[in-house]
């Protein structure tokens, strides 16, 4: 399958600083980028999608200010966690693919905020 | 995202049985349902895939789907101990987004 890397693989940072997540296709070209939380126990939770070159579209519930997305090019999506809180520690996955093809995922970034 | 629900384990089975995964979905228009596996800490990987009624088989792993029923179900013959993981079954549609269920935490005796 294709690669799909993403860092960092883990961080912590201080109660109200921002962290910034890439995820990058390294060998195919990412029209889509799908961004995922998962708490302890709990299962993957779609946060946003976005496709290239346009502004991502945010489920319900996930506050489009506090979790930046940029799509900018097609091998590479960030997603920037601003303000971080204690309750923003999670599990961070993102998921690469492209039109009519399979998509795939990320490593993973653990996310714990003091 | 749609629903979808899986038995919630966990399931504990000898090394060498069958272990027998389900899940049910909500969304009778849903097109295409995978398997996951997820070892604690890592992201999902893929391991099933199935689009049409009936059986797919892949070495140990057999998925069976019933779109009448709604239900996907994932058995795992000849169980090791390193199948311990967790299982998530998603369900896909026209726009590519995954709607995952919770998962069932399958831990393999040896």
């Amino acid at each position: 399958g294709a690669v799909v890397s993403q860092h960092p693989s883990w961080v912590i940072c201080k109660s109200g600083t921002s962290v910034k997540i890439e995820c990058r296709s390294l060998d195919f070209q990412a029209t889509t980028m799908f961004w995922y939380r998962q708490f302890p126990k709990q299962s993957l939770m779609l946060m946003a999608t976005s496709n290239e070159g346009s502004k991502a579209t945010y489920e319900q519930g996930v506050e489009k200010d506090k979790f930046l997305i940029n799509h900018a090019s097609l091998t590479l999506s960030t997603l920037t966690v601003t303000s971080a809180h204690p309750e923003d520690s999670s599990f961070y996955i993102c998921r690469a693919g492209t039109q009519n093809t399979e998509a795939f995922f990320g490593q993973g970034t653990r996310l714990t905020v003091v | 995202q749609k629903e979808v629900e899986q038995n919630s384990g966990p399931l504990s089975v000898p090394e060498g049985a069958i272990a027998s995964l389900n899940c049910t979905y909500s969304d009778r228009g849903s097109q295409s349902f995978f398997w996951y596996r997820q070892y604690s800490g890592k992201s999902p990987e893929l391991i099933m895939s199935i689009y049409s009624n009936g059986d797919k088989e892949d070495g140990r792993f057999t998925a069976q789907l019933n779109k009448a029923s709604q239900y996907v179900s994932l058995l795992i013959r000849d169980s090791q101990p390193s199948d311990s993981a967790t299982y998530l079954c998603a369900v896909n549609d026209d726009d590519y987004k995954l709607s995952f269920g919770a998962g069932t935490t399958v831990t393999v005796r040896a």
